[in-house]
């Protein structure tokens, strides 16, 4: 299994331009998650998914779009990049624990490799 | 809204113990997460706590105290290697909230 993969690795954009930041995963789960990581600061939710066709926003949507229209992929778009947006990009996803299961087997998210956008 | 606070640095020697405290409050609880990450890279997970107490892997062991909304995650016999952001993470339904991260340097 290869896991969560994220491409690009790098990229610079030029404020108005947009990109979309491709995630994927081989691991059949249900949710995907996409985060940012600024400089000396923790992981922020952009957007959510707890399945194909499902998609909600977390703490920072704003400037970005997701769709998910199969299991394994979950693009993140931005459609007018502004230097706001310069940071790391994580893509991570993770299983339901099965019915009964709950709390006592960790449904950890797995992450990507990440990918270093600047907008200049 | 979610608060959760934790250190931003610490220094230790190799071979030693090093203990990073997580604070947090939260609108919701369903378990307290332990991340590592190194310098450019993706975050990997180390440890989960959901009930009160001790959980112990290795060098690693983690705590928590719901009642406190308090976790620590402990570093025993500190290697080279171990030098890298320690990240604390709520988890709230499917959804993590991450504090800013403690970064660790292991100095031999």
């Amino acid at each position: 299994n290869a896991g969560v993969t994220q491409t690009p690795k790098f990229r610079i954009l030029k404020i108005g331009q947009s990109m979309t930041l491709q995630c994927t995963q081989d691991m059949n789960h249900n949710y995907m998650y996409w985060y940012r990581q600024d400089p000396g600061m923790g992981l922020k939710l952009i957007y959510y998914s707890v399945g194909a066709g499902i998609t909600d926003k977390g703490e920072v949507p704003n400037g970005y779009n997701v769709s998910r229209s199969t299991t394994e992929d979950f693009p993140l778009r931005l459609e007018l990049a502004a230097p706001s947006q310069t940071s790391v990009y994580f893509c991570a996803s993770s299983q339901a624990p099965p019915p009964g299961q709950g709390i006592l087997d960790p449904p950890g998210q797995f992450f990507g490799p990440g990918t270093r956008l600047t907008v200049l | 809204g979610q608060n959760i606070d934790q250190p931003t640095e610490m220094t230790a020697t190799e071979g030693a113990i090093v203990q990073i405290n997580c604070t947090y409050q939260t609108s919701g609880f369903n378990g307290l997460f332990w991340y590592q990450q190194h310098a450019g890279e993706a975050p990997t997970f180390l440890s989960y706590n959901v009930l009160d107490g001790l959980e112990e892997k290795g060098r690693f062991s983690s705590f928590l105290s719901r009642s406190k909304g308090y976790s620590y995650l402990l570093l025993k016999e500190l290697q080279m290697k171990d030098s890298a952001s320690y990240l604390c993470a709520v988890k709230n339904d499917y959804k993590l909230s991450f504090g800013a991260g403690t970064t660790v340097t292991v100095r031999a």
